[in-house]
């Protein structure tokens, strides 16, 4: 089975940092781009930051860019946002997803079940 | 950036109502859309992409059509379990950017 979970996160204080992991098992992880999505609390989903397969690709919302970065370690299967100078307005329900490519389109899946920063100002 | 305006935001209907979700693309996509449904409390389902590809174990009630900047969701007879938030998504260029959301609602 695929599956995602992540962890890390928690309760700081405005300009704190956070590093979030994402587990993944049930697929070959270094075959495939990955993906953070958050979501505030009673609001949309927002995309947070991809990286390609192996890692040499990364891209970032203008709203986490300078301050988040992706990376992921194939050999452990897991996949990181380190979260610098956190804000209040980055609290949010933080997932991981899968990003998948084939038959001629893009689509995330499967996606984590969150792990929950809290940025107190 | 292409922003992916959602209509209705909300829709209150019946079990077993024909229902449909729009999603407007402020520039064209291509075929890198796709639609995601979320319950409270769970993480986001796919249920088609690109954009009428459903994805595998998700009901055919679902379906999705749609070229250029718009794109629908429509299922065909509503059952309980589908009352959720549904979130269309674009992947043709970054950043990515989701929908605003629709929320369906039992009447």
């Amino acid at each position: 089975e695929v599956q995602l979970v992540e962890s890390g996160g928690g309760l700081v204080q405005s300009g704190e940092s956070l590093r979030l992991s994402c587990a993944a098992s049930g697929f070959t992880f270094a075959s495939y781009a990955m993906t953070w999505v958050r979501q505030a609390p009673g609001k949309g989903l927002e995309w947070v930051s991809s990286i390609s397969a192996i890692g040499t690709g990364t891209y970032y919302a203008d709203s986490v860019k300078g301050r988040f970065t992706i990376s992921r370690d194939n050999s452990k299967n897991t996949l990181y946002l380190q979260m610098n100078s956190l804000r209040a307005e980055d609290t949010a329900l933080y997932h991981c997803a899968r990003w998948v490519a084939g038959a001629g389109t893009k689509w995330f899946d499967p996606w984590g079940q969150g792990t929950l920063v809290t940025v107190s100002s | 950036d292409i922003q992916l305006t959602q209509s209705p935001s909300f829709l209150s209907a019946s079990v077993g109502d024909r229902v449909t979700i729009t999603c407007r693309a402020s520039q064209a996509i291509s075929s890198y859309s796709a639609w995601y449904q979320q319950k409270p409390g769970k993480a986001p389902k796919l249920l088609i992409y690109g954009p009428s590809t459903l994805q595998s174990g998700v009901p055919s009630r679902f379906s999705g059509s749609g070229s250029g900047t718009e794109f629908t969701l429509t299922i065909s007879s509503l059952q309980p379990e589908d009352f959720a938030t549904y979130y269309c998504q674009q992947l043709n260029s970054y950043p990515i950017t989701f929908g605003q959301g629709t929320r369906l609602e039992i009447k």
